[in-house]
């Protein structure tokens, strides 16, 4: 079946670029996201591409898209504490349904 | 803008009794999400309604479970009777339509003793 892999934790130092990474399995996405989560909080839509985009920047985040590879990255420039969270990739497996990472978990360190 | 609103936020109940979780999507969505959180399972998509109809259903884990949508501004989901494996968080989402991003409340945490 279609799958959507990310590693779970990710450190970095305050201050420094954070790339979270994400690879997918169904090449008919159209969309894919970038969510993040806070302890005990809903998931945030953070940023989304369109397939046929291969990069685009909002701010300190930067989404990197490899089509070929079905890879897809988050860059977050000059992390902050912050951004601590847990951070979903997904892709849109049908018009509604969302196959989802596992997630990425933040550790900032001072 | 109100975004996604859920009640309640937390929920305490011994096993056998009903619960029921609510929902009002952002005004001029028509797409409506319930999804489960486990950290064993990760997210999973319960149901899905578009217009206030059910499309897809086959995430519901068993007869206990039951989601109505009476108004496009108002979504219940009822589990009876609870066991405790159902503890888990509840989120609610909505979109705009069909492909459109997903906007998710903060959920309903559910623990069944």
């Amino acid at each position: 079946g279609e799958d959507v892999e990310q590693s779970l934790f990710l450190s970095v130092r305050e201050g420094d670029s954070s790339v979270i990474n994400c690879t997918y399995t169904d090449s008919s996405s159209t969309y894919l996201y970038w969510y993040k989560q806070e302890p005990g909080a809903g998931l945030q839509l953070l940023t989304y591409i369109f397939s046929n985009m291969d990069m685009k920047q909002d701010q300190r985040l930067t989404v990197l898209l490899n089509k070929k590879d079905k890879h897809l990255s988050l860059r977050i420039a000059d992390t902050q504490t912050g951004d601590s969270a847990i951070y979903f990739c997904a892709e849109n497996h049908s018009n509604y349904q969302l196959i989802w990472g596992a997630g990425t978990k933040l550790i900032i360190k001072p | 803008d109100a975004g996604v609103i859920q009640s309640p936020r937390h929920e305490v109940t011994e096993m056998g009794q009903e619960v029921t979780l609510r929902c009002k999507p952002i005004s001029g969505h028509n797409s409506l999400f319930w999804y489960r959180q486990t950290m064993m399972r990760g997210l999973e998509l319960l149901i899905y309604f578009n217009n206030n109809v059910p499309i897809d259903d086959s995430g519901m884990p068993e007869d206990r479970f039951s989601a109505k949508m009476p108004n496009a501004s108002f979504s219940t989901l009822k589990i009876q009777p609870s066991e405790p494996r159902d503890s888990a968080v509840y989120f609610c989402a909505s979109s705009l339509g069909q492909g459109q991003p997903q906007h998710f409340g903060d959920g309903t945490r559910l623990s069944i003793l």
